[in-house]
């Protein structure tokens, strides 16, 4: 079977660092992509690591070890607005992306 | 420009209706995604278009069809829906097959079928 594992809910207080792990398992692997969703809106693109190791963007940064089948999101200085849910997402190639269940990161002041 | 669009915004239909979703990029994508994603999930990829072409189609009841008219536009049209269609209906595209990994997103449309 194919399969992506995250928390289901991290908690952390403004101005910290906050790490969202995700470790697949799937049938075919181009890379590991992270999008942030917040309630009512749409997921939107925020990193793809098709190689191992760290991708920095700003606050954010992602890390893939294809060897171990895991990667992480780094987030950064954390503001309130940072609260939102955060789907890691396997692309197996053939435009098929498969989501995992997603990890809501709540940000308290 | 990242922005891909979605008409209308929020849709409710009964269940012998006919309606049609809209999708625009004019980023010069060539794959462009159509998904379903109900409350607290994650989307679930319905159908892919890769140069105009279906290329994926994920098992998808007939009563969805979705038609590319050109390279920028992406249409899901639906009828004979059922209460449990209803949910958030996302078009993505990306640039290609080698892009299938940053793929960006409209804002949804919020379909309710009573």
């Amino acid at each position: 079977g194919q399969s992506l594992e995250q928390p289901s809910e991290v908690t952390a207080v403004e101005g910290a660092i906050v790490q969202i792990n995700c470790t697949y398992q799937t049938s075919g692997f181009y890379g590991l992509s992270w999008y942030q969703q917040h309630d009512g809106g749409a997921p939107t693109f925020l990193s793809y690591n098709a190689l191992d190791g760290l991708e920095e963007t700003g606050r954010f940064s992602s890390f893939l070890s294809r060897s171990d089948s895991y990667g992480y999101l780094l987030l950064q200085e954390l503001q309130m607005k940072d609260s939102a849910s955060y789907f890691c997402a396997v692309y197996t190639g053939g435009f098929k992306t498969i989501f995992g269940a997603g990890t809501r990161l709540f940000v308290k002041a | 420009d990242t922005e891909v669009t979605q008409t209308p915004k929020h849709l409710v239909m009964g269940m012998t209706n006919k309606k049609s979703l809209k999708c625009e990029q004019h980023m010069g994508h060539r794959a462009m995604y159509w998904y379903k994603q109900k409350a607290k999930k994650p989307p679930e990829l319905m159908f892919v278009y890769s140069y105009e072409k279906l290329s994926i189609n994920e098992s998808v009841p007939s009563r969805f069809s979705p038609e590319c008219p050109n390279s920028s536009l992406l249409n899901l049209h639906l009828h004979a829906l059922q209460p449990e269609d209803s949910a958030l209906y996302l078009c993505a595209s990306s640039q290609d097959f080698a892009g299938g990994g940053e793929q960006y997103f409209g804002p949804g449309t919020r379909l309710t079928v009573t």
